[in-house]
């Protein structure tokens, strides 16, 4: 079962900055915070991660909290494109069963003019 | 060119028969992985593979089968298919098992089991 919970559906406005909340509150010390998208239809895609230290790439921005339960990813500048279903996942650093990604229902975020 | 890609894209078939779905990844990563993704949008892990080494999710039926010609290719077989294989299967490949590393997938195959 995946180990973290989110928001069914958000919505955006385009051109500001989404704000896609997680809980994960049972994470362990050697696990990772992962953020993926499926954009309908297509695969999921790799967006960042992270251990502690908030993180930012071209993508977006994570913002883990001190505590490490809870972590929120931002997307800069929302456009239509970034319509999709937003996956928060935690893994652990280890290769086998633990390394496997284990995707909960996400968050459905809607982009809109 | 595509890193991770998957054939057919679309899969048709009837219950009972057997029917396999290529993957093949040119990044040179040494792991890939089967998902299923249900008509309820839930994306399950089926098998991993590793250097030879599979680890497979208890839940996926032994009709399930991935086979592993070399280290850029795995694909499954399934046989006796019934309807509660239609699903989309994603193809993923990662440079190691372990570490932090992200997986890239494929596009997705519709299998459609009538």
């Amino acid at each position: 079962d995946a180990k973290t919970t989110q928001p069914t559906s958000m919505d955006c406005a385009e051109g500001r900055a989404a704000n896609l909340p997680c809980n994960h509150s049972t994470i362990s010390g050697n696990e990772y915070v992962y953020w993926y998208r499926q954009i309908h239809s297509q695969g999921p895609q790799y967006i960042i991660h992270g251990l502690k230290n908030n993180e930012t790439n071209e993508m977006a921005s994570l913002i883990i909290t001190e505590d490490r339960k809870s972590s929120t990813l931002i997307l800069p500048h929302a456009t239509l494109r970034d319509t999709a279903v937003y996956y928060c996942i935690v893994r652990g650093e280890y290769g086998g069963s633990q390394g496997n990604l284990i995707f909960g229902k996400g968050t459905k975020l809607s982009v809109k003019p | 060119d595509t890193a991770v890609s998957q054939t057919p894209k679309y899969l048709v078939t009837q219950m009972g028969n057997d029917k396999s779905i290529k993957c093949e990844q040119n990044l040179g990563h040494d792991t890939m992985y089967w998902y299923k993704q249900d008509s309820k949008k839930f994306l399950k892990i089926m098998f991993s593979y590793n250097n030879k080494e599979l680890i497979i999710n208890e839940t996926v039926p032994n009709r399930f089968s991935p086979k592993s010609p070399d280290k850029a290719h795995l694909n499954l077989h399934i046989n006796s298919l019934e309807l509660g294989d239609s699903a989309v299967y994603f193809c993923a490949s990662s440079p190691y098992s372990g570490g932090t590393y992200e997986q890239y997938f494929g596009p997705g195959t519709r299998l459609t089991v009538t």
